[in-house]
């Protein structure tokens, strides 16, 4: 599976859009992208995926690249309940693992 | 309707005793998985099973066996503790593999081995 690169971490003040980037540059045709999220050491929980189109769910938007190099995870209106680590996972169709790497820990501001 | 559920939540082994981890999922999801999470780190693959019956190895398997004991369950078993070993262990479902299906997590064990 390719692997991700993802910021540290990351501010956003309370109500405005939290865009988290992930770039994946050796991503190849058969792997989809996901994003989890853990919130305080709790079990990771689901957002969204995509393989080539844009996706959005009620939880958030996932925008990917046309080369799809890169993608970005947008929470449209960050509420204090949204600071967590972020990962962004690629994985192919057929496989068994996700591959979580470090992740982006949000951190939003009241 | 549960989820995934573990047990259990805390744990604190001395060096070279054993213990099972339990896990338990009620939403009919053909694979299991765990994982071990150090401080600081994201989330390694130990284990999975795809389907009852069938276990493959992850990424860190070492000290560990599992067992799927029925679709429902699905078990983690230190032999021989190591310090090495002390991490939050979490186990998830998916619906199936092979797909793209999303995993659901427990809420995790805090081990510590000392």
């Amino acid at each position: 599976d390719a692997k991700t690169t993802q910021p540290p971490s990351m501010d956003c003040a309370e109500g405005r859009a939290a865009n988290l980037p992930c770039n994946h540059s050796t991503i190849s045709g058969n792997e989809y992208v996901y994003w989890y999220r853990q919130i305080h050491s709790q079990g990771p929980q689901y957002i969204i995926h995509g393989l080539k189109n844009n996706e959005t769910n009620e939880m958030a938007s996932l925008i990917i690249t046309e080369d799809r190099k890169s993608s970005t995870l947008i929470l449209p209106h960050a509420t204090l309940r949204d600071t967590a680590v972020y990962y962004c996972i690629v994985r192919v169709m057929s496989g068994n693992q996700f591959y979580f790497g470090t992740g982006t820990s949000l951190t939003v501001i009241p | 309707n549960a989820g995934v559920t573990q047990t259990p939540k805390f744990q604190v082994l001395k060096t070279g005793q054993s213990m099972t981890l339990q896990c338990a999922q009620d939403m009919n999801h053909n694979s299991m998985y765990w994982y071990r999470q150090d401080p600081g780190m994201g989330l390694r693959l130990i284990y999975y099973s795809a389907s009852e019956g069938t276990t493959d190895k992850g990424e860190v398997p070492n000290g560990y066996n599992v067992s799927r004991l029925n679709k429902r369950e699905f078990s983690l078993r230190l032999e021989s503790a190591a310090p090495s070993q002390t991490s939050v262990y979490f186990c998830a479902s998916s619906e199936g593999s092979g797909r793209a299906y999303e995993q659901y997590f427990g809420p995790g064990t805090r081990l510590t081995v000392t």
